[in-house]
């Protein structure tokens, strides 16, 4: 069974620091990986998406993110970190080949941006 | 222009009353989601619609149902809600079954019960 694992339920980093959030997955098969952001009492937006092709993806709001095959990884940065990027992120899989698009999430983590 | 919309975005409700959540949508998209995201926990899906055909996640509790009356509606009914099922819910969209779609989310509806 597939399931994904984000390690850190809250970073904290200063405006114009690098942000890094970690997301393993865990899969017999390499699934579809994506990231959503989540703003307080708001729905999920997708930030970005892998599902074939080049390993790096670039998506919204400058961040971007690299599928890792051997590390089982797509862990998500972005080089400078603005006040507007805290919020709740959702690392999440579905399977390849599936009949569903049926979204594994992790249990996020909490960005906190500090001045 | 608001894809996939939630009324209301707060309701409160009594324990045991049914309640009824809504969901529109204006993408078209033939796959309807619901998803229930506790207190600083994931979303879990709850169930889906893939046009009028419905797939019930094996642990989604019988408390829960779900109606799709048209492409653009659906709506989640939960029969006796219980003080656990405060949360928010989540509907979202996506177009065809393909696991590599992406999936539209509503602003959720955030449901207290007393």
């Amino acid at each position: 069974a597939q399931s994904v694992t984000q390690l850190g339920s809250h970073v904290s980093v200063s405006e114009g620091a690098l942000v890094l959030l970690r997301c393993n997955y865990s899969s017999s098969v390499p699934p579809y990986l994506f990231w959503y952001v989540q703003y307080p009492n708001q729905g999920l937006q997708l930030l970005l998406k892998y599902t074939t092709g080049a390993t790096l993806v670039k998506g919204i709001n400058g961040f971007e993110a690299e599928f890792k095959k051997s590390e089982t990884s797509f862990h998500l940065t972005k080089p400078s970190a603005h006040m507007s990027d805290a919020a709740e992120y959702f690392c999440a899989v579905t399977l390849r080949g599936g009949s569903q698009g049926n979204l594994i999430f992790g249990k996020g983590t909490k960005l906190s941006v500090k001045p | 222009d608001a894809m996939v919309i939630q009324n209301p975005r707060y309701q409160v409700t009594q324990f045991g009353k049914p309640v009824t959540l809504s969901c529109s949508q204006t993408l078209n998209h033939n796959v309807m989601y619901w998803y229930q995201q506790k207190s600083s926990q994931a979303p879990k899906l709850l169930f889906h619609y893939y046009d009028k055909d419905f797939n019930n996640e094996a642990d989604t509790p019988d408390n829960f149902q779900s109606r799709r009356p048209n492409t653009s509606f659906c709506f989640l009914d939960i029969r006796s809600p219980g003080l656990g099922d405060a949360a928010m819910y989540l509907c979202a969209t996506s177009h065809g079954q393909g696991s590599s779609t992406e999936a539209f989310f509503g602003q959720g509806t955030r449901l207290t019960v007393v």
